[in-house]
């Protein structure tokens, strides 16, 4: 398994400017994920987060809105760029520990945007 | 896309009733995973199918995989109220997942 720490927990930030959210995991994974999940709703996902290189977002997602980077295999942040309300959302990442397939889940990041 | 629907939206029972969600996807899955997240917590994996007609349990759990490989249950026996939460299905391909909206279990002690 993998223990996965995110931060900050929670916040509220004002229109228009920016929040990154660290997620540092205790041992070297294959995969890491960047998911947005409405409360209530279910998961969706924004990119793979990729070692080295830029990340691979998925269809709706764009690196100006959701720069992210991962600097070595334990560690990621995802930044959440020129925020509006329609941002609010619990934010989670996720890993795949080396030899598994399934995947792990930090406890999320709960953001409100005034 | 793949798309993967998953119903019912909801499910109320009475604490020992049995539950099942269903799970289908547009395409063809190469596996399919089920995970559990509590109210106010993450998702947990449960289990991952990966065989055609693949059927696994987990104490009072079922999990079902359809013989074409498009569909998938979830099965549990005389719930309790530690069954509280919203089950997903999930499947993807190369480690990455589209998860289904869910099911929601509320269990009425």
């Amino acid at each position: 398994s993998a223990v996965i720490s995110q931060k900050p927990s929670r916040d509220i930030c004002q229109r228009g400017t920016s929040l990154t959210i660290q997620c540092q995991v205790d041992s070297q994974v294959t995969m890491m994920f960047w998911y947005r999940q409405q409360p209530g709703q279910s998961l969706t996902l924004i990119a793979t987060a990729n070692q080295g290189s830029e990340a691979t977002y998925e269809s709706g997602f764009v690196i100006d809105k959701f720069p992210i980077s991962r600097p070595n295999l334990t560690f990621s942040t995802l930044t959440v760029s020129n925020m509006s309300p329609e941002d609010s959302s619990i934010y989670l990442c996720s890993v795949v520990p080396r030899g598994r397939y399934e995947q792990y889940f930090g406890p999320g990041t709960r953001l409100t945007v005034t | 896309g793949q798309q993967v629907m998953q119903i019912p939206q909801y499910q109320h029972v009475q604490e020992g009733e049995d539950f099942t969600t269903y799970c289908n996807s547009s395409t063809t899955l190469s596996n399919i995973q089920w995970y559990k997240q509590r109210p106010g917590g993450h998702p947990v994996f449960l289990i991952q199918l990966v065989k055609s007609g693949e059927v696994k349990k987990q104490k009072r759990l079922t999990f079902q995989f359809g013989e074409a490989k498009k569909n998938s249950s979830l099965h549990i026996t005389a719930t309790q109220t530690t069954d509280v939460g919203t089950y997903f299905c999930a499947g993807g391909s190369n480690y990455k997942l589209t998860f289904g909206k869910g099911t929601l279990l509320t269990v009425n002690p």
